[in-house]
């Protein structure tokens, strides 16, 4: 089976940084993904992780610890329009996804 | 490119009626999902194809079916709808290998009375 864990919900000033922290437990793990997810709206990818350490794409950037079972996604620069919410997925054979609950990011001016 | 279109947008369904959740891919993705998401939770995989004439099970199949007869099409099938369907129902593709992107279809809204 599979768990994924996640905090549930972040405020933070515009400008701030955020950290969303993710622990997994699943069988087949290939790797960690991050999809952003605004209300309403479907998921968009944002970043993945196959290796242990640290990935860049611009404002954010993500991290894995397959050791720890661990990864964490970081928001720098927050903007109004990263307001939502933001969810890990365990990627298992064949691309399949196992999300974690998400976690809402509220950003205020 | 359109990318993954899902019909309908929203529907009310009553208990025992069925319906067909179609998905669409214009980017000749080999791998298909479907997805459900009930409110403030993350998705569950539903069923899964890797190509035409492939499917599989997700986490949660129980009521439900689909059929892969082309690359660009994957229809979601509920028979005997329950309340417990009621969830919003997210179609993706992935070009497979070593692209794991999925790509999202805008979702169908299910309302099950």
């Amino acid at each position: 089976g599979q768990s994924l864990e996640q905090p549930s919900e972040v405020t933070a000033v515009e400008g701030a940084i955020v950290q969303i922290n993710c622990t997994y437990q699943t069988s087949g793990f290939y790797g960690l993904s991050w999809y952003q997810q605004h209300d309403g709206g479907a998921p968009t990818f944002l970043s993945y992780n196959a290796l242990d350490g640290l990935e860049e794409t611009g404002r954010f950037s993500s991290f894995l610890s397959r050791s720890d079972s661990y990864g964490y996604l970081l928001l720098q620069e927050l903007q109004m329009k990263d307001s939502a919410s933001y969810f890990c997925a365990a990627v298992r054979g064949n691309n399949r996804l196992a999300f974690g609950k998400g976690n809402q990011v509220v950003v205020i001016p | 490119n359109a990318g993954v279109t899902q019909t309908p947008k929203f529907r009310i369904l009553k208990i025992g009626q069925s319906m067909t959740l179609q998905c669409t891919q214009d980017m000749n993705h080999n791998y298909m999902y479907w997805y459900r998401q009930d409110p403030g939770m993350g998705l569950k995989l539903i069923y899964y194809s890797v190509g035409a004439g492939i499917t599989d099970k997700g986490e949660v199949p129980n009521g439900y079916n689909v059929s892969r007869s082309t690359t660009e099409d994957f229809p979601l099938r509920l028979e005997l709808a329950a309340p417990s369907q009621t969830s919003v129902y997210f179609c993706a593709s992935s070009p497979g290998g070593r692209e794991e992107t999925q790509y999202f279809g805008p979702g169908t809204r299910l309302l099950v009375l």
